[in-house]
């Protein structure tokens, strides 16, 4: 069983609300990445973090932002909602170097913006 | 480029019938090859993994062989259930340890 988490499973917010979905592990994981899964099934990241303070864009644009204060956190903020954020977005997190072991991911958030 | 490519979906089988997602990917040296699976509704899981050539993961039934010379890791199983319903993820480690993906395939098992 992987440990991490993610919060809320499902969340409906109007529009131009700000939103933060959580992600926690707690493997002790340095890497760990978002990803956001369009209808059509395809994920793309949109940000990873090797460690605390360390964030970067992934290989899709997206308004959203995250932070890595602690190793076990990595939370995902939307500033303004709209709703062309509605998507399934799933945390994910491995440990570096760990490249035969792949990645753990969460349950996933599955947000949709009215 | 680092990129995986998956047939597409939906692949629909009537249980105990035998399936196959095909899944290649273009590299440069031999990197880890996994496949994930996504149920309805819940995050991907780990199904296998091969880290080296002639590797077979094997998991649940389902078996992948990391084929060098085709460049292939495609998934097989011989016997598929209803409860084998899912998303299919075929993915590569890249040059930069990240995960890259294929574009998932559906896979429906009717009883």
């Amino acid at each position: 069983e992987a440990d991490i988490y993610q919060t809320p499973r499902y969340l409906v917010i109007g529009t131009g609300k700000k939103i933060t979905l959580e992600c926690s592990q707690t493997m002790g994981h340095d890497k760990m990445y978002w990803y956001q899964q369009d209808p059509g099934m395809e994920l793309h990241l949109i940000h990873y973090s090797y460690g605390v303070n360390s964030t970067e864009k992934g290989d899709l644009s997206s308004e959203s932002t995250v932070s890595r204060i602690r190793t076990e956190h990595f939370p995902l903020t939307l500033e303004s909602a709209r709703p062309s954020h509605t998507s399934q977005y799933l945390c994910a997190s491995s440990r570096p170097g760990a490249g035969g072991m792949g990645a753990f991911f969460g349950q996933g958030t599955r947000l949709t913006v009215v | 480029g680092n990129s995986v490519t998956q047939m597409e979906g939906p692949v629909t089988l009537s249980e105990e019938a035998f399936l196959t997602i095909n899944c290649t990917y273009t590299a440069t040296g031999y990197p880890s090859l996994f496949w994930y699976v996504q149920y309805p509704g819940e995050g991907l899981q780990l199904l296998l993994k091969a880290t080296k050539a002639d590797d077979k993961g094997s998991n649940k039934g389902f078996e992948a062989t990391y084929r060098k010379e085709t460049t292939s890791f495609h998934l097989e199983k011989g016997s598929v259930q209803v409860s084998d319903s899912a998303v299919y993820f075929c993915a590569r480690i890249n040059a930069g340890n990240m995960l890259t993906f294929g574009g998932g395939t559906r896979l429906m098992v009717k009883p």
